[in-house]
């Protein structure tokens, strides 16, 4: 079945520290994104990406980093300038080519401060 | 800016009585508007979408929304609501950013169907 896949589910930070999260797709898209979820808040977009090796910052990319090597693959860093990193990040994908395509998304990693 | 908002944090329906989850937008142009679903530490889940034609969308599960153009709303509904309904809404239009397209979310509404 194609779809995101997203890892870990669960992840825990320790200060100082940077954590990687993994986004990968098997639907050929084009585009992927990340969000930040936090209550009461609804999705935040961090960043996005519309071609390999080229990817653009979203609302609230300070403290995050990403990379788009592979069409299949568009990790998130958060590094440790992100002081409140504590939330439920969801990866989407979708297809390119304009008319409002849905974008399908993983089923998120949840970030915890130790 | 271009937004939608949903101005219920919360709407409880009872079994089989039909539902409403409500959203407006702002946005200069003809909107593309979408419907996401979310059950408890899962992703969105796509419902349907409007893009142009009839004002009256179809999609998943049951559901469809109103596009109201006077209004500027797009209403989600279902003519007799389920408990597995129960899950958080969200309403998103598309932005389009020096010809990079993206998603701006509203900021949810959780629907509790009571049984």
């Amino acid at each position: 079945d194609g779809g995101i896949t997203q890892s870990p589910k669960y992840l825990f930070r320790k200060e100082g520290q940077n954590v990687t999260l993994s986004c990968e797709q098997n639907l050929n898209h084009d585009a992927m994104y990340w969000y930040r979820q936090d209550p009461g808040q609804g999705l935040r977009l961090i960043y996005y990406s519309q071609i390999v090796n080229d990817f653009q910052k979203g609302d609230i990319a300070e403290g995050y980093s990403v990379s788009r090597e592979k069409k299949e693959s568009f990790p998130l860093t958060v590094t440790s300038a992100q002081k409140n990193p504590t939330a439920f990040y969801l990866c989407a994908s979708s297809d390119r080519g304009g008319g409002g395509q849905p974008q399908h998304f993983g089923d998120g990693t949840r970030l915890s401060i130790l | 800016a271009q937004s939608v908002a949903q101005p219920e944090d919360q709407v409880n329906v009872a079994e089989g009585n039909p539902l409403t989850v409500k959203c407006t937008y702002s946005v200069s142009g003809n909107p593309y508007l979408f419907w996401y679903v979310q059950y408890p530490n899962r992703g969105l889940q796509f419902l349907l979408k409007y893009i142009t034609g009839d004002n009256l969308v179809k999609g998943s599960y049951g559901f469809e929304a109103e596009f109201n153009k006077s209004q500027t709303s797009f209403h989600l509904k279902k003519p007799s609501a389920l408990v597995s309904d129960s899950a958080l809404y969200f309403c998103a239009v598309r932005v389009l950013f020096f010809g990079n397209e993206k998603l701006t979310f509203g900021t949810g509404t959780r629907l509790t169907i009571i049984p």
